[in-house]
């Protein structure tokens, strides 16, 4: 265990139906970043905070998906009109900003099927 | 810009042999290096990093790698494998100087025969 926690862990739905998934970071961390994991493949980066400002979003992040930290601490990632092609795991992961070697801690993942 | 190249999506060892996954990495810009592990259906587990000095790194649970600049490699090993070791692991790159993503490579499904 890390100290990311996310939830839900699994989540099915219907094509078109919005999904939201929570990510909370361990508590002092500063930066929090989302992934993307199909299946057979790597993560493969999405968007990223600091504090509560998003500081780069993929090209991978279309309209339809958007991330939120209101207040600095959790995260949520918001899918709108899911499509079939939006099942993954969703990762989340945390660190703190310090000069040198920063490590990112990864959550247990959030995985989605779209029916 | 960066990339990260796995060879081989599969690799299969006896139990106490020698583990070698291999990694090449592509970066503009003086990298930082991981290599993480994975277990089925749970997150990503930081097994090493490379930053700066030393070029070989030592991890968790017996495994280690080395950064060797002129082959762009980061190749992981550990001695003896543990049927414990069967995994996904993943290498992966990030700038230097910002840690704000890492790009990660396709993975290696090891898996240990008794």
């Amino acid at each position: 265990d890390t100290g990311v926690s996310q939830d839900p862990r699994h989540k099915i739905t219907k094509r078109g139906q919005n999904v939201t998934f929570r990510c909370d970071p361990i508590s002092e961390h500063n930066r929090l970043y989302w992934y993307r994991q199909t299946l057979g493949q790597g993560p493969e980066f999405l968007t990223y905070f600091q504090n509560e400002a998003q500081l780069e979003k993929s090209r991978l992040l279309s309209d339809r998906f958007s991330a939120e930290r209101p207040k600095g601490s959790f995260s949520t990632l918001e899918i709108q009109r899911t499509e079939q092609g939006d099942s993954a795991m969703y990762l989340c992961a945390s660190s703190l900003e310090a000069s040198g070697s920063e490590t990112q801690y990864f959550g247990p993942g959030t995985r989605l099927l779209v029916l | 810009a960066q990339s990260v190249t796995q060879l081989g999506s599969h690799v299969s060892v006896s139990e106490g042999a020698l583990v070698l996954l291999r990694c090449n990495y592509s970066s503009s810009v003086p990298p930082y290096l991981f290599w993480y592990v994975q277990y089925p259906n749970q997150g990503l587990q930081l097994l090493l990093k490379y930053t700066t000095g030393a070029t070989l790194v030592k991890g968790i649970n017996g495994f280690e790698a080395e950064f060797k600049k002129s082959e762009t490699s980061f190749h992981l090993t550990k001695p003896s494998a543990h049927m414990s070791d069967a995994a996904e692991y993943f290498c992966a790159v990030s700038l230097y100087s910002s840690a704000s993503k890492i790009i990660f490579g396709s993975g290696t499904r090891l898996s240990i025969r008794p």
